[in-house]
């Protein structure tokens, strides 16, 4: 299985910060990464697929980057309905794995 | 708008079964893959199989080949997780999603989920 590793695993930000996340595949998976959001007992929200495409309807202070085995999610300006927890997925072989989650905290 | 509505979860002892329902809706349900995602109470997200638009193919997570058969009806728009038998490892919440784009032979990216239901496996 493709192992997907995110760091952080949390993070402390205020209002108006950029935040960046990496996330790390075992090996390559060409573009197919995907970036969710999830807010305590909500379902995930897809943010960013194919490494880098927005979302319809998702915010553009959200960007991805990257490809093969290291990818980017990237929060330009932090606004307070931002903190959650963000997960990473490879969509490139079965079985679809994602990152353990990096959850992003009010400073 | 896209809709879909997990059903059926509930507690069930080891080596029970449950039948889950996604009903879908609001979308052209025949030209999606279904996938049925899970996340244990505290812990990550964990892909568990998917259906491709037609029905034609399957794939499974290797904890639950054997256990549990994922089958869709494209004339009633729903998916069905069929679990059985049950483990205490199985305790989740599940989630019904449908794939970013259609026609996708394996599947893509999760673009649409349900509220999910939740699956207790308890002695």
């Amino acid at each position: 299985d493709i192992q997907m590793t995110q760091s952080p695993s949390s993070v402390s930000a205020s209002v108006g910060d950029r935040v960046t996340i990496t996330c790390r595949a075992s090996q390559g998976v060409g573009n197919w990464l995907a970036w969710y959001q999830q807010k305590p007992r909500k379902a995930p929200k897809l943010l960013i697929y194919a490494a880098s495409s927005l979302q319809s309807g998702v915010p553009s202070r959200f960007s991805g980057s990257g490809s093969g085995t290291e990818f980017t999610l990237t929060i330009s300006s932090l606004q307070p309905e931002d903190f959650a927890t963000y997960y990473c997925q490879q969509a490139d072989i079965y079985p679809y794995t994602f990152g353990q989650g990096t959850k992003l905290e009010i400073k | 708008q896209v809709q879909l509505v997990e059903s059926g979860g509930g507690m069930v002892q080891p080596g029970g079964s449950l039948r889950l329902l996604c009903a879908a809706s609001g979308f052209a349900f025949n030209s999606y893959g279904i996938h049925w995602v899970r996340q244990a109470p505290g812990k990550g997200l964990e892909w568990v199989a998917f259906i491709r638009h037609d029905g034609g193919d399957e794939y499974y997570a290797e904890s639950v080949k054997g256990r549990f058969k994922i089958s869709r009806d494209n004339s009633r728009n729903t998916v069905h997780l069929q679990m059985d038998p049950l483990r205490l490892e199985d305790t989740a919440m599940y989630f019904c999603a449908k794939d970013h784009e259609t026609h996708e032979p394996k599947g893509d990216f999760f673009s649409s989920w349900g509220q999910g239901t939740l699956v207790t496996v308890s002695s």
